[in-house]
C-alpha cells in the first residue's frame, strides 16, 4: 500500500514568487493534515480536513498561505508570495477519519525562499 | 506556548545500550502520546503510542513508559542499534481538538557502532 506521496520533494524560488504543494493521502484516508516542520523543530500544524472541509485552520496565516482538497482526496497548498522565513519543511499527514489518533506522515518538500 | 518539552535536545549511545529520551506535558486534557522516528530527509514515521490508561507499553526493542500523575513520558530504546540514529520527537493530542497532534522539540539520537 502506497503511504502518503508528496511533490514536488524540494523547490527553490525566489522571495515574493507564488509556490504550491500537492499532496496525495493514504488510500481510504478522509482527514489530511499540512504541517509546517522548521529546522530542528517539530512540525506544526497549519490546517487539517475532513473530506473537502477545512474544519481547523486557525494556524494557518491566511494572508499568504492557501490551501484546497476540492475532491476530498488529494490537497494543495499555496503560497503567494513566498517571503524568506517560509523556507522550511512542508509535510502533508493523513489519518483513517475524524476519530482516529494514528497520523501518517508523507516525505515533505522542502522550500528554500532566496 | 510550549505544550510538550522534550528532553535531551541530543543524545549518544554506544552500540547495544538504552536510549531514554523524556517528554513532560502541560495539559491534562492530552490522551494520545505517540513516538515518532524522523530520518533525514523523510517525514517522520509512526513509532509507538500509548494512552493514559496504561503505564506502559512494549513493542520489540522500543517501550513507552507513562506517569500520568507526573505529567511525563519516555521513550526506552533497548538494545540499540546504529540504524536507530534518527530523530525522535515525543508529540501529544487529545479527541477534544481534532486530533491535532503538539510535537517536542525533538532529539537527535546517535549510536555508535
Amino acid at each position: 500500500e502506497a503511504g502518503v506521496v508528496q511533490s514536488p520533494r524540494y523547490k527553490i524560488i525566489e522571495k515574493k514568487q507564488p509556490v504550491a504543494f500537492w499532496c496525495n493521502p493514504i488510500s481510504g484516508h478522509n482527514t489530511l493534515y499540512w504541517y509546517l516542520q522548521n529546522l530542528g523543530q517539530g512540525p506544526e500544524l497549519l490546517i487539517r480536513y475532513e473530506n473537502e472541509e477545512a474544519v481547523d485552520d486557525s494556524q494557518l496565516p491566511k494572508d499568504r498561505f492557501s490551501a484546497e482538497r476540492l475532491k476530498g482526496v488529494d490537497s494543495t497548498l499555496k503560497i503567494q508570495p513566498a517571503e524568506l522565513g517560509d523556507s522550511a519543511v512542508y509535510l502533508c499527514a493523513s489519518s483513517l477519519n475524524a476519530g482516529s489518533y494514528e497520523q501518517y506522515f508523507g516525505p515533505g518538500t522542502r522550500l528554500t525562499v532566496t | 506556548q510550549q505544550q510538550v518539552k522534550q528532553s535531551p535536545q541530543s543524545l549518544i549511545v554506544q552500540k547495544g545500550g538504552i536510549s531514554i529520551i523524556n517528554c513532560a506535558y502541560e495539559n491534562t486534557a492530552f490522551d494520545y502520546f505517540p513516538w515518532y522516528q524522523q530520518f533525514p530527509g523523510k517525514g517522520p514515521a509512526l513509532l509507538i503510542a500509548i494512552r493514559p490508561d496504561v503505564s506502559e507499553k512494549k513493542e520489540g526493542r522500543f517501550t513507552i513508559s507513562f506517569n500520568k500523575s507526573a505529567k511525563q513520558f519516555s521513550l526506552h530504546i533497548m538494545d540499540s542499534q546504529p540504524g536507530d540514529s534518527a530523530t525522535y520527537f515525543c508529540a501529544a493530542s487529545k479527541s477534544d481538538s481534532s486530533y491535532k497532534l503538539i510535537f517536542g522539540s525533538g532529539t537527535r539520537l546517535l549510536v555508535r557502532p
